[in-house]
């Protein structure tokens, strides 16, 4: 069983249009994560969720918008989708969301997206 | 200039050689992170230190705090061990964000 996964694995749109990218995981974590991963490789952490809490929300435009429906689950909703928008998104779980203390993180597959 | 520096940026071996990848830092942690991305993309975590040394099968991740740099070793490397390997560390001030390097890029030739 895979433990955070994440559909779709490729996403290949428009200028303009709105998309959404959806994140499972089964292994009985509260806490979610949101990371973009550009050209360069850096990663970078977007939102957190505990127990369907927003706890980080860094400097994320706007048309970015997170959404927990269940501590399970973490979708991400982009609308009017723009070329620098362009990366791999990668969704992440950890027990308690502390990560910075040194908790584990896992994460998913990666979900690619092309804005053309 | 990022908080976690790595180096090298890219590292290229030999199939059978020492590999030593480093990583530093600028602020106080409380704890270190290495993680390995595979050429598919996907990212599994290797390592959490706060101290000292840690070793699974081939791989030796040791940290030093009063220096404030951490290194991660693979003996024997084998092809497969090509990928990225990302530092990340928690800063002392915040038990929920990490801050991440940029990674190093690992071939090993056969």
């Amino acid at each position: 069983d895979t433990a955070v996964s994440q559909t779709p694995k490729y996403l290949v749109t428009q200028m303009g249009n709105d998309k959404s990218i959806k994140c499972e995981q089964n292994l009985g974590h509260d806490t979610m994560y949101w990371y973009k991963q550009d050209s360069k490789k850096f990663l970078k952490i977007m939102f957190s969720y505990n127990n369907k809490e927003l706890i980080i929300n860094e400097t994320v435009p706007n048309r970015f918008s997170p959404k927990s429906p269940d501590k399970a689950h973490l979708n991400l909703h982009i609308n009017s989708l723009e070329l620098g928008d362009s990366a791999v998104y990668f969704c992440a779980s950890s027990q308690d969301g502390l990560a910075g203390a040194g908790e584990t993180q896992y994460f998913g597959p990666g979900t690619r997206l092309l804005v053309l | 200039k990022n908080e976690v520096e790595q180096s090298p940026q890219n590292l290229t071996a030999q199939e059978g050689e020492f590999i030593t990848i480093n990583c530093s830092y600028s602020v106080g942690i409380s704890a270190l992170h290495w993680l390995q991305q595979h050429p598919g993309g996907g990212i599994v975590s290797l390592f959490m230190l706060s101290s000292g040394k840690k070793k699974h099968g081939r791989l030796i991740a040791t940290i030093n705090i009063q220096e404030k740099h951490s290194s991660l070793h693979i003996t024997a490397s084998h092809p497969r061990d090509s990928a990225v390997y990302i530092c990340a560390v928690g800063p002392w001030d915040s038990n929920y964000q990490l801050i991440w390097g940029a990674g190093t890029k690992l071939i090993i030739k056969p």
